[in-house]
This record gives C-alpha cells, structure tokens and sequence, in this order.
C-alpha cells in the first residue's frame, strides 16, 4: 500500500495561506492523490484530488512536481472555520477498485 | 439526496455481543467501504465492495463480516464483540465511473464496548 508521510500539527492565522505537504515515495504510476478535510465528529470531506501539475478548484490549489513523490495542498487566506485535519491520500490500484489509505493527517489549527 | 446514512449514531455493547450496523447511500455508487478511526488516528480501511454481490478485505478485516445484496446497502457485522473494537466507524460511497476517486462519507456510528 502506498503510504504517505505529512506533519502532524501546523499553525497558522487567519487570512493568512496554509501550505500542507504530504510525501509518498512509493506512488504507483496509476495512483491519484486525493486530500480530505475532517472537522471532530464529522466524516472525511473531499477537497481536491490531482494526478500532476496543478489543480485549483473554489477551496484550495493542489500542486504536484513531475516526480509525483509529493504534494502540497494550499489554501488561501485561511479562516477559522478552516481548523480541522487534513489528509493527504494515494490511491491502491486493485483490480479496478481503488483502495486510499489515510494516514495520521495535519491537524491545522487557525488562530485569530 | 440523503448522501451516505449510517445507524445507529451510537451503541454500548458488552463484549460477545454481535451487532451489525447499517449503512445506506442513494447515489447510486457502485463503490463502499467501512473505516474505522481510532482516537488521535487516520482511518484504517475495514471491509470495501465495488458492487452487489462483491467485497473484499481492507487492512484490518479480522472480527468483522460485510455482505453486499444491493447496491444502496453495506452492513457491517460484528460477529463478537471486543474492547479492541471500541472506535468510530465510518462508511462511504463513490462511483466507479469517470477519474474522480470523491468518496462520500456518512456521519459515523460511534461504538463502545465494554
């Protein structure tokens, strides 16, 4: 399974931009990569998915260099309500099913 | 669209006892899974289906049955109980159609066993 290393906590403030990194060195060629946002007692919340280069859609950007080994969510002028986790996932290819792993994730917390 | 429902949203059970919880989507999604989430962790991939009638093992399957008689529903059964198995759970659903891999998750089904 691919695994996918990314900081535990980050801090930040609002309207400021937040930088999340994730690595996975192992990424398969067929692999998206995928973030979630997790709010407590709340599932996962789809954010973004890309497979290279950069993708931007209404919520945060996602950048991919040529060698796939990592991937940086970005998200613009954070708020509050931004506080949550954030997980960076890389899919398993098998027989045709795609199988994420989530890791541990960052937990981002946005002060005033 | 209700999205992804999961009941109950909570349960106490002794352990050995079995249990099984429901969850349903109305998107029409061939693909499902059940994660469980563990305090201060990521979610662990229990059982998945990609379609009526399929499923296979995710990473940490022992204790816990899933069948897939139609396409809106994923029961996950607990076949006896155990502390170790105290935990959020969460399902989700996707299409398997087109290159978005967007799960949708449900609310989650908080378990204690005691």
């Amino acid at each position: 399974l691919a695994k996918t290393t990314q900081p535990i906590s980050m801090d930040s403030y609002e309207g400021q931009e937040v930088n999340i990194t994730c690595s996975h060195n192992n990424i398969a060629t067929n692999d998206y990569i995928t973030w979630y946002q997790q709010f407590p007692s709340q599932g996962p919340r789809f954010i973004i998915q890309g497979y290279k280069t950069k993708v931007t859609n209404e919520v945060a950007s996602l950048f991919i260099p040529a060698d796939r080994k990592s991937s940086t969510l970005s998200l613009p002028r954070v708020s509050l309500s931004d506080t949550a986790v954030y997980y960076c996932l890389v899919g398993e290819a098998s027989g045709g099913s795609y199988i994420p792993t989530f890791g541990r994730g960052t937990s981002l917390i946005v002060h005033p | 669209n209700a999205g992804v429902t999961q009941t109950p949203k909570f349960q106490v059970l002794k352990t050995g006892q079995s249990m099984t919880l429901q969850c349903a989507q109305d998107m029409n999604h061939e693909y499902m899974s059940w994660y469980r989430q563990d305090p201060g962790m990521g979610l662990r991939l229990i059982h998945y289906s990609v379609g009526a009638g399929i499923t296979d093992q995710g990473e940490v399957p022992n204790g816990y049955n899933v069948s897939r008689s139609t396409t809106e529903d994923f029961p996950l059964r607990l076949l006896s109980a155990a502390p170790s198995q105290t935990s959020v759970y969460f399902c989700a659903s996707r299409a398997l159609a087109g290159v978005t891999y967007e799960q949708y998750f449900g609310p989650g089904t908080r378990l204690t066993v005691t």
